[in-house]
């Protein structure tokens, strides 16, 4: 299994311009999230799934969308690209959606925005 | 906002020696997980405890749980350089996946 994986690794982006940041597992799990984590700090949840076509907002939800069309993939959209989403996000996914297990990180991207 | 607040910030010890980082939360949980995030890196799962245990050990490690301070502890026994990292505890209140991070310890094991 490749278990929880993230691309880009790193991007580049100047203020107002839109993109999608990919995340796929293949470990069949329900649930899938998004977070970012700013220098210092933890993390924070932005957008989270409990099953493919099923999302709902976390903690910092503005600025984002997410779909999630197949059980694998969670993309996370930037609408609009500010400099206060700079940050490394990372994509996480659990088996259950009840909580109480394991969650799997991906390696996270790097998203600057100038 | 944070639910958890690790103490301390940051700690460096010698290898062979015990590391023992502390989390503090404000709500009530159902769970409390400790997370391992090397530098550069994503975070990898190291230890769950549920609201209604008070001990859990793997390996080196040992974590408590007081759900009466709102307090847990992450003990690393006999370290190693290699457990250099930023350790993270997260609290999930109602058993839902929603998991809310502290700003974590950053651990340095000198060899």
């Amino acid at each position: 299994n490749a278990g929880v994986t993230q691309t880009p690794k790193f991007q580049v982006l100047k203020t107002g311009q839109s993109m999608t940041l990919q995340c796929a597992q293949d470990m069949n799990h329900e649930y899938m999230s998004w977070y970012r984590q700013d220098p210092g700090m933890g993390l924070r949840l932005i957008h989270y799934s409990v099953g493919a076509g099923i999302t709902d907002q976390g903690e910092v939800p503005n600025g984002y969308n997410v779909s999630r069309s197949t059980t694998e993939d969670f993309p996370l959209r930037l609408l609009s690209a500010a400099p206060s989403q700079t940050s490394v996000y990372f994509c996480a996914s659990s088996y259950s959606i009840t909580g109480g297990e394991t969650q799997y990180f991906g390696p996270g991207t790097r998203l600057l925005v100038l | 906002s944070q639910q958890g607040e690790e103490d301390p910030q940051a700690l460096s010890i010698q290898e062979g020696e015990n590391a023992t980082m502390n989390c503090s939360y404000k709500t009530s949980i159902n769970n409390l997980q400790w997370y391992r995030q090397n530098s550069g890196r994503g975070l990898v799962h190291l230890i769950l405890i549920r609201s209604n245990e008070r001990e859990k050990h793997s390996g080196r490690l040992r974590v408590t749980l007081d759900t009466s301070k709102k307090s847990s502890s992450l003990l690393i026994t006999a370290s190693r350089a290699a457990d250099t990292a930023s350790y993270f505890c997260a609290t999930d209140p109602n058993a839902g996946n929603m998991l809310t991070f502290g700003g974590g310890t950053r651990l340095m094991v000198k060899p």
